[in-house]
Order: C-alpha cells, then sequence, then structure tokens
C-alpha cells in the first residue's frame, strides 16, 4: 500500500475561521511534508518532520500550525488565514530523510479562504 | 541549490517516443537527478532517479550526459494518461530529502 490520504479533499473557510487538514500513511515512514502548491505553479515545502519531530519550517507564518501526533499522521492547523493562502496543500510522506528515498504525495486539499 | 532548466511545455503524439529534456550546467558531483510528475488534479508522482548512469524502469527510462549538466526522460510509448507535468529536481545527497521544484515541463498527448 503506497496511498497516502488526505482529508478534506477541498475546503472552504473565512478568514475568522479554525481548521484543520489532515494527511494519514499507513506505509511505515518516518518523514512527512507540507507543501503549498498555488494555481499553475509548482509544489512549494512548508514543514517537514522527521520521527514525529519537526525538522524544516520554511519560514511560514504563524496562522499554520503542523502537528504531528504519532507517526501516521500529520495535521495543518489553519487560523486566520488569507485570501492569498488558497491554494492546494499537498502532503507528502517518506521513509526517512535521506535523500535517495522517493516521496509520496497525497491527492491534496484545495482550500479557499474567502 | 544547483538549478534545472526545462521547457515550459511540449507535445507528443499517442504512442509515439517522449524526450522530456533537463539541463543543469550547475550539478554538483554529489546531486541525484530525480523525475517526478503531475497529473492533473493529483499529487506529484515518482517517475525515476539516478546519479550518473542511465536507468530504466516500468514507467520510463533516464539518459544523463556524460558530464552529467543535462539529461533526458525517455517515455517509450506516449499515452494519454501520461499527459502531466513533469518536473526535473536536483537532489543533494548531504541535503536531507527534500524537493525543490522547478517550473517544469507541461507534456500534452494528442490522440
Amino acid at each position: 500500500d503506497t496511498e497516502v490520504t488526505q482529508t478534506p479533499k477541498h475546503l472552504v473557510m473565512g478568514m475568522t475561521n479554525k481548521k484543520s487538514l489532515k494527511c494519514e500513511q499507513h506505509m511505515g515512514h518516518r518523514a512527512m511534508y507540507w507543501y503549498k502548491q498555488k494555481a499553475k505553479k509548482p509544489p512549494e515545502l512548508m514543514f517537514v518532520y522527521s520521527y514525529e519531530k519537526l525538522s524544516i519550517n520554511e519560514s511560514v507564518p504563524s496562522r499554520f500550525s503542523p502537528e504531528c501526533p504519532n507517526s501516521s499522521l500529520l495535521n495543518l492547523h489553519l487560523h486566520a488565514l488569507q485570501p492569498e493562502d488558497s491554494a492546494l496543500y499537498l502532503c507528502a510522506s517518506s521513509q526517512g530523510l535521506v535523500a535517495g528515498y522517493t516521496q509520496y504525495f497525497g491527492p491534496g486539499t484545495r482550500l479557499t479562504v474567502l | 541549490d544547483a538549478k534545472t532548466t526545462q521547457p515550459n511545455s511540449m507535445e507528443s503524439n499517442e504512442e509515439e517516443p517522449v524526450h522530456l529534456p533537463c539541463n543543469h550546467s550547475t550539478i554538483s558531483g554529489t546531486d541525484y537527478i530525480h523525475w517526478y510528475r503531475q497529473l492533473p488534479s493529483q499529487g506529484p508522482e515518482y517517475v525515476i532517479h539516478g546519479l550518473t548512469s542511465n536507468v530504466n524502469n516500468r514507467m520510463a527510462s533516464l539518459a544523463i550526459a556524460e558530464d552529467r549538466k543535462s539529461s533526458t526522460l525517455i517515455l517509450h510509448r506516449a499515452t494519454l494518461r501520461d499527459a502531466a507535468v513533469y518536473y526535473c529536481i536536483l537532489r543533494a545527497n548531504n541535503a536531507g530529502n527534500m524537493l525543490t521544484f522547478g517550473g517544469g515541463t507541461r507534456l500534452m498527448v494528442k490522440p
């Protein structure tokens, strides 16, 4: 099973709402990632978790708050977002942080901020 | 980070071979060349990777120039399902497992 699942598929939220994106994998992978992809642009790395600890934060605003409660689950908590945060949010996982490991991506959550 | 340059778009006929080029003139000796693709409305998926030698797998072949300053992803028989954005990415062995995506090549396949 090489599947990474993400819920919800679509999310519409107001600027004052609090919502969460969820990502799950059951491949035993110990590294998990969040990427942001604006329309017609390539994905951009936001966060990297390794063994449930935050390893990399690519200077992401604090209105995005990642959480890795266990090795299979990765959340992205959203609060006070701006319309320019509307994008496709992709989750990925890999066996570890060594450069040769393949990353497996989920289908993404399409977020619209009104 | 070493950068890659790819054409913005390419077109192919169905069942014909496709050669997708990538230039990476500042590649360092420990950089791996990875290819991912992103089909419409999906997350990226791994295609192939290599270091110095040409590589084959069930999806594609990767031809790497002798000086490693360029590489070519080869799809032997394009199908409509191969229509996607193809990303050529360099990954340094000592830089963790992050993917830095460039612009990619949008491949269109005509029936």
